[in-house]
């Protein structure tokens, strides 16, 4: 069970959008920087967003973050197939260490 | 470029040890900081441990710790991964990856490969 919760899997259909959400706590997401990675099967994660909601170069803008209070959501528009991976949702508490949340796997119908 | 490459793993039997290695290039790799992070045969991302940029300070998960010691030579840009008393709960692709830096440190952003460690009778 993952201090990070969040939903184990989302769909949508291509060209819509979709919301990603990771429920924490005072103790971590409220007081620390949340990260997204994206994972597609038998490959390293990547990172999406930083710092709650910077995208590093390389990452289009269809992919955002956003951070209030003890949850954070990623966001995704103009779906597509090959968005189909793992998402999860990183940072830090301080007795705890790095935290990720359990992953949500997206579909894109 | 950033690179990371894992290697190491392999199948040890339980009670057994193994270290792993991560080779880095393309940065400055004795100012950052590093982490481990494992990941179970379908399921998700599980922090191991993490090194600051000179070795001298390291933190780990409650369950590695005092089997696992993190350690890195600056001089040969590797950081490594001291496993003992190995269980089968300890079966995982292992990666390494790079603490990322902007105006504060924010987490991983780059991540080797990985390497399979798989812990088995």
């Amino acid at each position: 069970q993952s201090v990070l919760t969040q939903p184990p899997s989302v769909s949508a259909a291509p060209g819509q959008k979709v919301f990603i959400s990771c429920s924490g706590s005072n103790s971590n997401i409220g007081k620390n920087y949340v990260s997204w990675y994206q994972q597609f099967p038998g490959t390293a994660p990547r990172l999406l967003i930083y710092e709650n909601e910077k995208r590093p170069s390389g990452i289009p803008d269809r992919f955002s973050g956003f951070k209030s209070g003890t949850s954070a959501i990623l966001g995704i528009t103009g779906l597509q197939t090959g968005d189909e991976a793992d998402y999860y949702c990183e940072t830090w508490e301080s007795s705890l260490g790095l935290l990720f949340g359990g992953g949500t796997k997206l579909t894109v119908l | 470029e950033v690179q990371l490459v894992e290697s190491g793993g392999g199948l040890v039997q339980p009670g057994g040890s193994l270290r792993l290695s991560c080779g880095a290039s393309g940065f400055i790799f004795r100012s950052y900081w590093m982490h481990w992070v494992r990941q179970a045969p379908g399921k998700g991302l599980v922090w191991v441990s993490q090194i600051n940029h000179d070795g001298r300070s390291s933190t780990y998960a409650d369950s590695v710790k005092g089997r696992f010691t993190v350690s890195r030579d600056n001089a040969k840009n590797t950081l490594y991964l001291q496993m003992n008393s190995l269980t089968v709960e300890d079966t995982a692709v292992y990666y390494c990856a790079r603490e990322g830096y902007s105006s504060d440190w924010y987490g991983p952003d780059d991540w080797g490969q990985g390497t399979l460690v798989t812990v088995s009778s």
